[in-house]
């Protein structure tokens, strides 16, 4: 089946703690992008990749770091410079075009003890 | 401004109502328009594209008025399954990103 997958679903970190946050696509897809979205809130763009090796920062990239290093994959580490880190992550993927569907994995959802 | 701007509702509906929604956007350059549906604890998935002449799919109308720089989405004969979070996606038409607003709480009761 194509799409993006995310994993986990669910993420316990203690506080201070790096965590990596997966996220792969098999829709031959060259833009990913991470979201994250709080409760009651509209999702915000913390970085995003329209192509191998290379990757900009969103409107909330502080604390956050990724890398592109496949087309099918853009990993998302939450540092512990990440001062809020307990969200719903979103990663997604479309086409270059400017009218191509943006599609969304499932997300994960991580919780800073 | 925000660059897209939605009503957070709740709007709340009995079943078979129509209900709308409008969006603005701040900049005249956009290109592409987009609603999406977003369930309670889900990721967002596509409802509709808004094309410039408008466009329906079933029950739903969406609509693009350029020169007042805002979006809607209609919905005829509401059902429960409606209910969500609907949410206003714009391309700005540089850097391929996509803006999402907010969101608009839909809840339709029996």
């Amino acid at each position: 089946d194509g799409g993006i997958t995310q994993s986990p679903k669910y993420l316990f970190r203690k506080e201070g703690q790096n965590v990596t946050l997966s996220c792969e696509q098999n829709l031959n897809h060259d833009a990913m992008y991470w979201y994250r979205q709080d409760p009651g809130q509209g999702l915000r763009l913390i970085y995003y990749s329209q192509i191998v090796n290379d990757f900009q920062k969103g409107d909330i990239a502080e604390g956050y770091s990724v890398s592109r290093e496949k087309k099918e994959s853009f990993p998302l580490t939450v540092t512990s410079a990440q001062k809020n880190p307990t969200a719903f992550y979103l990663c997604a993927s479309r086409g270059l075009a400017e009218t191509d569907t943006q599609y969304f994995g499932p997300g994960t959802r991580l919780t800073v003890l | 401004r925000k660059e897209v701007e939605q009503d957070p509702g709740p709007f709340n509906v009995p079943e078979g109502a129509t209900v709308a929604f409008n969006c603005t956007y701040s900049n005249s350059a956009s290109q592409s328009f987009f609603w999406y549906r977003q369930d309670c604890r889900k990721e967002p998935k596509l409802l509709m594209s808004v094309y410039s002449s408008g466009n329906e799919d079933g029950r739903f109308t969406a609509q693009l008025n350029r020169a007042s720089q805002y979006i809607s989405l209609l919905i005829r004969d509401s059902k429960l399954s409606d209910s969500a979070t609907y949410l206003c996606v714009v391309n700005l038409g540089y850097g391929n990103k996509l803006v999402f607003g907010a969101g608009t709480i839909l809840r339709v009761k029996s």
